[in-house]
């Protein structure tokens, strides 16, 4: 079946603007996880959603950063106004249900962001 | 304080050889899991190998095994028999049981070059 799917793979925008990412889970998974992966380092944990619950926000750096998930799939990560700081690759995982500790999280290509 | 620590930055080994990717971690929860996951270039992250803190045996999956030793928290990746594929970075995670999210927290990382 299809794996996780990130759109765009590549963006470029000027600082000060806004962007969206966009992560298409497999299908059936509850959980989604957003990262944030600077050049040379790990991932840093930014958003996690479960089901229908009320996302774990505890990872997002600034207000500037936001998500959405509409109807328990897709979702959508949003930067405003951008800032240098803010290149790095985005990736998104998906997990069957994200309550247990054993669960495999399945990671999407990531989506790179350059702030110029 | 680091929950999760890659000594090695980088490595190099001959084709055939095995490989040990050194994984320290830190924490109080009784319950956890590690993972290790593998990034090639094209920027996946590919799942390789799992261990939960209550595991009696070392996990293994193939040519990944893990040398699980709890009491020095220390959860090492080997490869045996390397081959030019298996070049890529090499992450250790680790997921606490207390964290209702059940985030992955991430080392900085292993690069791994085999050479021919």
């Amino acid at each position: 079946g299809a794996g996780v799917s990130q759109s765009p793979s590549n963006k470029v925008t000027e600082k000060g603007k806004d962007v969206e990412l966009r992560c298409d889970p497999i299908s059936g998974h509850t959980a989604l996880y957003w990262y944030r992966q600077s050049l040379g380092q790990g991932l840093e944990f930014l958003i996690y959603f479960q089901g229908n619950s009320a996302p774990d926000k505890s990872g997002l750096p600034s207000d500037r950063f936001s998500a959405e998930r509409t109807g328990g799939s897709v979702s959508t990560l949003t930067i405003q106004r951008t800032q240098q700081e803010d290149s790095a690759v985005y990736l998104c995982a998906s997990s069957l249900a994200g309550t247990r500790l054993g669960e495999t999280q399945y990671f999407g290509p990531g989506t790179r962001l350059l702030v110029l | 304080a680091q929950k999760i620590t890659q000594t090695q930055p980088g490595m190099f080994v001959q084709e055939k050889e095995a490989v040990t990717l050194d994984c320290t971690y830190d924490t109080s929860d009784p319950s956890y899991g590690l993972f290790w996951y593998k990034q090639p270039s094209s920027g996946e992250m590919i799942f390789l190998i799992y261990q939960g803190s209550y595991d009696q045996q070392n996990a293994t999956e193939g040519r990944y095994s893990l040398n699980f030793q709890k009491a020095r928290k220390s959860a090492n990746l080997v490869i045996s028999a390397s081959q030019l594929g298996d070049s890529a970075m090499y992450f250790c995670a680790m997921r606490e049981g207390a964290k209702s999210n059940y985030q992955l927290i991430w080392g900085a990382g292993t690069k791994l070059i085999i050479k021919p």
